[in-house]
């Protein structure tokens, strides 16, 4: 099993619409969660870390199952500048570098 | 943004010169990071140095070879590459603690080889 699984999507969505990307992970030792977005050609950006009892930040909400062990990323009334990879990202447990996943493509279209 | 900085952004060159790409970060972090990115590809961790010791090389060809002379800087020096390593490398830095904290990616060089 990979340590960090996507859906590669595309998710093509209409402005407005509310979307939502899972990931699962197979190192149930893992203690940081965090979503990245990455645009065309650029840099991965944070977006939001992902806390134990689920945290919101504008329309975005992040959330973690421990016992299934998936995060997942719900964006409320998409906009067109929402449109970019939005990338999973866990630690591998102990002191390792975080494990980057192949990420999510969004498209959000007019 | 100019927390971590990547010079230069642009480079081309042919199989046969030596260059080196730049990182510096002005985030006061302990951990730095090498990544590689080929076109629609995943994140490819290359190198990661922990104040300034290198904690992973994953398994990379010697024909990259990183440097980091101190926790603000990081250097990755290229010599004799092939075609397949055209990609843009990305330089990230971290507080201490390599799975805790959050990474803080530079703009990258995204190299072409001839």
């Amino acid at each position: 099993r990979k340590e960090v699984e996507q859906d590669p999507g595309p998710f093509n969505v209409p402005e407005g619409a509310t979307v939502a990307f899972n990931c699962t992970y197979s190192n149930s030792a893992s203690q940081s969660f965090f979503w990245y977005r990455q645009d065309c050609r650029k840099e991965p950006k944070l977006l939001m870390s992902v806390y134990s009892s689920g945290n919101e930040d504008g329309r975005f909400t992040a959330q973690l199952n421990r016992a299934s062990q998936y995060i997942s990323l719900l964006i409320r009334d998409s906009k067109l500048s929402d449109s970019a990879t939005y990338l999973c990202v866990v630690n591998g447990g102990g002191n390792t570098p975080l494990v980057f996943g192949k990420g999510t493509r969004l498209s959000v279209i007019a | 943004e100019t927390g971590v900085t990547q010079t230069p952004r642009h480079l081309v060159m042919g199989m046969t010169n030596k260059k080196s790409l730049k990182c510096e970060q002005h985030l006061g972090h302990n951990a730095m990071y090498w990544y590689k990115q080929s076109a629609k590809k995943p994140l490819e961790l290359m190198f990661v140095y922990n104040f300034k010791e290198q904690t992973e090389n994953n398994s990379v060809p010697s024909r990259f070879s990183p440097e980091c002379p101190n926790s603000s800087h990081l250097f990755l020096h290229l010599h004799t590459l092939q075609p397949e390593d055209s990609a843009l490398y990305l330089c990230a830095s971290s507080q201490g603690g390599l799975g805790t904290y959050e990474q803080y990616f530079g703009p990258g060089t995204r190299l072409t080889v001839t």
